[in-house]
């Protein structure tokens, strides 16, 4: 069983395009994640959120918008896709009580090329 | 900031041991994670340290100062399948579960 899986896995599209990126997690956590992975393979977190609420938003353009329907889902949709946006995106999740640090599990990621 | 230093990349033979240091800005600390992340793939949690001191776990170990803001991933008995990338991340304290990830160490296993 996948702990947490990522559809697609990979997407190509051009400029100025909408997509959405899905996130499903089945290991009952109450926090999730989205990071972006650049070229350099540096990891930056985007966003967070516990039990639907949003808690982590980093500096991001606004035409990133995720959505959490339930705390076992977290979509992420991009509007007026840019060459820049071109990165793996990764889903995680963690089961986090309070303001602690607590281990993350990764999904297989999204590589997003954006022509 | 919250910057997280660790070396580029790093190789070694098979057998041997390697050390892949990490430095973090100390404010705001709140543990530290080690992860492993072959090409193409996700990462994977290796180990946490909150408390100084050293941590083991079979052929890896991961070691905490935090007055230095210094952490090591010691890895024993390097296998081919050991050259991946490892990430340092640090726990910040200004957010649920949040994690700043440094850019990570390419360690490359040769025969």
């Amino acid at each position: 069983d996948t702990a947490v899986s990522q559809t697609p896995k990979y997407l190509v599209t051009q400029m100025g395009n909408d997509k959405s990126i899905k996130c499903e997690q089945n290991l009952g956590h109450d926090t999730m994640y989205w990071y972006k992975q650049d070229s350099k393979k540096f990891l930056k977190i985007m966003f967070s959120y516990n039990n639907k609420e949003l808690i982590i938003n980093e500096t991001v353009p606004n035409r990133f918008s995720p959505k959490s329907p339930d705390k076992a889902h977290l979509n992420l949709h991009i509007n007026s896709l840019e060459l820049g946006d071109s990165a793996v995106y990764f889903c995680a999740s963690s089961q986090v009580r309070g303001l602690g640090s607590y281990e993350q599990y990764f999904g297989p990621g999204t590589r997003l090329t954006v022509t | 900031g919250q910057n997280i230093d660790q070396p580029t990349e790093m190789t070694a033979t098979e057998g041997a041991i390697v050390q892949i240091n990490c430095t973090y800005q100390t404010s705001g600390f709140n543990g530290l994670f080690w992860y492993q992340q072959h090409a193409g793939e996700a990462p994977t949690f290796l180990s946490y340290n909150v408390l100084d001191g050293l941590e083991e776990k079979g052929r890896f170990s991961s070691f905490l100062s935090r007055s230095k803001g210094y952490s090591y991933l010691l890895l024993k008995e390097l296998q081919m399948k050991d050259s991946a990338s490892y990430l340092c991340a640090r726990g910040a304290t200004d957010s649920w579960g949040k994690l700043q990830f440094g850019a990570g160490t390419q360690v490359v296993v040769t025969p």
